[in-house]
């Protein structure tokens, strides 16, 4: 069964405005991650967050971490058509030598010029 | 630097035939990951590879699945005989090996059609 939940399912906004995706996991984690795809493309890596940190920044993107209430957000401000994209949270579940990444279903946004 | 790259892009096959999937990762990244998602449902975790030893194999959904990765340089996943299931997206990552966690390195994907 899937670690992650965003929400909303489909986003879509003006260019210029602010989105806002959620994300909710189960377990204890190591760390968040955040990816985007763009259609027919990879897994972009966007920001990792660690289970001891509350937020970061990177650009116009803003994560925050409330690990007390399993869940995350990814703010993207000042959006541009670019940024349409499917946006997924994923948590490192970091076992010993053990690596995945249990990912969430995604947020389609469509960002309108 | 090339990034992770994966063969073929497309696949359609019948089911009960062979498909075998390629992944090259980023040179010098002992990890390799293998992840899928089937239309509709999340993505999900298949295997990971530390140089040439399969490190955690918990997701491969059964053992119609094979993944390879001798030399510790590029991986196959193998699918024998296929079935209607198996039909989604392939991914492929690879990260560098670090004491601590790190982002995995996505390829453009291998989508599966089985008919």
């Amino acid at each position: 069964s899937q670690q992650g939940e965003e929400d909303p399912q489909a986003l879509s906004i003006q260019e210029g405005e602010n989105a806002t995706m959620n994300c909710s996991y189960k377990t204890s984690i190591n760390n968040l991650q955040w990816y985007r795809q763009n259609s027919g493309r990879g897994l972009v890596h966007l920001i990792l967050i660690r289970s001891n940190e509350r937020e970061k920044h990177s650009g116009r993107l803003r994560v925050t971490l409330d690990t007390s209430k399993k869940s995350s957000s990814l703010l993207i401000t000042a959006s541009r058509a670019a940024d349409t994209a499917s946006y997924f949270c994923a948590t490192g579940v970091e076992a010993g030598n053990n690596r995945k990444l249990i990912w969430g279903l995604g947020t389609s946004l469509a960002v309108n010029p | 630097e090339a990034g992770v790259t994966q063969f073929p892009s497309h696949s359609v096959i019948e089911k009960g035939q062979t498909v075998t999937l390629r992944c090259d990762p980023i040179s010098g990244h002992d990890n390799l990951y293998w992840y899928r998602r089937v239309m509709g449902k999340e993505i999900k975790f298949l295997l990971h590879f530390v140089k040439e030893s399969k490190q955690d194999e918990s997701g491969m959904p059964n053992n119609r699945f094979l993944a390879e990765r001798t030399g510790g340089t590029y991986s196959t996943l193998k699918v024998q005989p296929a079935e209607l299931e198996d039909s989604g997206v392939y991914f492929c990552a690879s990260s560098p090996r670090t004491g601590s966690y790190n982002e995995q390195f996505f390829g453009p994907g291998t989508r599966l059609t089985v008919l």
